[in-house]
């Protein structure tokens, strides 16, 4: 049984640009979902797809995007990206939503210069 | 308006003694709470979980308190090893499943030796 992966590991980018993040979910799991960490703060939940469909989203502006793919994989898409976007991009997969089998990736830390 | 509040960011613990950490919550909506572990350069792992129809759920070591009157619940790590020395997060739940996770900002527990 594979774990959540996530890619790339570090990624550095400058204010207005845009970056895609990707996440590999757990063998078995259809539901991913997304939270951003900012330093000292806990995960904030940005949104959450189930069977390639957006389930549910938090409080992130429209320039935050994702997609899930049929095996379940599944993107984060941030346009314009600004300083405050700085932060641990948290993925995690369960099975339909369940949440106490949740499986978090290791993150990808993002820093916008 | 952070709706899970964790309001020690850290404490230092003996081994082999009692740790206890708090989490308090405000909205009475939550009925499912969940709290992750979390090594540096890792995602935060699942480690117990507690329905608001419980007050109390053991797994080993570790026991979550829920005393719902008070919008408070604990963890408490009996004994406490050196390998528990980690940041731990609260978590709150709408529905017992198929929901997304508010999470409070961590209270890193330091276990000396």
């Amino acid at each position: 049984e594979t774990g959540v992966t996530q890619s790339p590991t570090h990624l550095i980018k400058t204010r207005g640009q845009q970056v895609t993040l990707r996440c590999s979910s757990q063998s078995g799991h259809n539901t991913v979902s997304w939270y951003q960490q900012a330093l000292g703060q806990g995960p904030q939940f940005i949104f959450q797809y189930y069977r390639e469909e957006e389930n549910g989203r938090g409080n992130f502006p429209p320039r935050f995007s994702g997609l899930q793919f049929p095996n379940y994989s599944s993107e984060l898409n941030v346009n314009a990206l600004e300083l405050d976007d700085s932060a641990l991009y948290l993925c995690a997969s369960s099975l339909s939503g369940d949440t106490d089998t949740q499986y978090f990736g290791p993150g990808t830390r993002l820093t916008v210069l | 308006d952070q709706q899970v509040k964790q309001n020690s960011p850290s404490l230092s613990v003996q081994e082999g003694r009692i740790s206890i950490l708090n989490c308090d919550y405000t909205n009475s909506m939550f009925d499912y709470f969940l709290w992750y572990k979390k090594y540096p350069a890792e995602g935060p792992t699942f480690l117990i979980s507690i329905s608001s129809i419980k007050d109390k759920n053991e797994d080993g070591r570790f026991t979550v308190f829920l005393n719902k009157s008070a919008k408070h619940l604990s963890l408490h790590i009996v004994p406490s090893q050196p390998g528990d020395s980690a940041v731990y997060f609260c978590a709150a739940s709408g529905t017992s499943g198929y929901s997304t996770l508010t999470f409070g900002k961590g209270t890193m527990l330091l276990v000396s030796p």
